[in-house]
């Protein structure tokens, strides 16, 4: 079946530098690739979302490019925020029928001033 | 912005108790989800449905049942709670496409406890 992997499960650091979020996937099918934020005590809501190979997608300053050749789709943003301290997702669709989506178990971003 | 509103925010129950989590969107989306969410799990698929009357089995899908009553109410049913769902759980709906590429909305969550 589907599956996806992040392996930062926390990341830390300083108001202003860059962060790069790991994923990784696995499906037999056509991937559809998504990034979910989710900050404290709120619902998850999409931050950006790729089937392009290697086509960069950029929202709120956020940037990540699919990359089949190594089932890949890395978050990255050159310098964060303290408001981007929040619960990362990265997820697939495998584009079988029936929009399911497989999540990672997440990476959580804690920006410091 | 997709409305997707779950009842009640917070729940608290007894081993072998009987708990019904509600959910109604109004965007008129075929899909609606439920997701439990635990730490170190991330978010893991209970049940979905495409429209009324249908049910699709998740990943995890043990110990719950759920009914779609209509295009806009999803609900997810536990008979026999035991402490193992103790979890925040969030209902999501999606449409119109259904080949993967569309966008997720959820719901605020509701946080269910079994003592």
């Amino acid at each position: 079946g589907d599956s996806v992997t992040q392996t930062e499960g926390l990341v830390t650091l300083t108001k202003g530098l860059p962060v790069m979020l790991n994923c990784t996937y696995q499906t037999t099918y056509s991937p559809f690739l998504f990034w979910y934020v989710q900050h404290l005590n709120e619902a998850p809501k999409l931050l950006l979302k790729s089937s392009t190979d290697n086509k960069r997608t950029e929202h709120q300053g956020f940037y990540a490019t699919l990359h089949k050749s190594s089932s890949s789709f890395h978050l990255q943003k050159s310098s964060v925020q303290l408001s981007d301290s929040a619960l990362y997702f990265c997820a697939l669709s495998g584009g079988s029928a029936g929009n399911k989506l497989t999540f990672g178990i997440g990476t959580r971003v804690l920006v410091r001033p | 912005e997709a409305a997707v509103t779950q009842s009640p925010r917070n729940k608290v129950t007894v081993t072998g108790g009987n708990v019904t989590l509600s959910c109604r969107q109004t965007n008129s989306h075929n899909y609606m989800y439920w997701y439990r969410q635990d730490t170190g799990h991330g978010l893991r698929l209970i049940h979905y449905s495409y429209g009324a009357g249908n049910l699709q089995i998740g990943d995890v899908p043990d110990g719950y049942k759920a009914t779609r009553t209509t295009q806009e109410d999803f609900f997810l049913l536990l008979e026999l709670a035991s402490p193992s769902q103790t979890s925040l759980y969030f209902c999501a709906s999606s449409g119109p496409g259904d080949r993967g590429a569309e966008t997720l909305y959820f719901g605020s969550g509701t946080r269910l406890t079994v003592l």
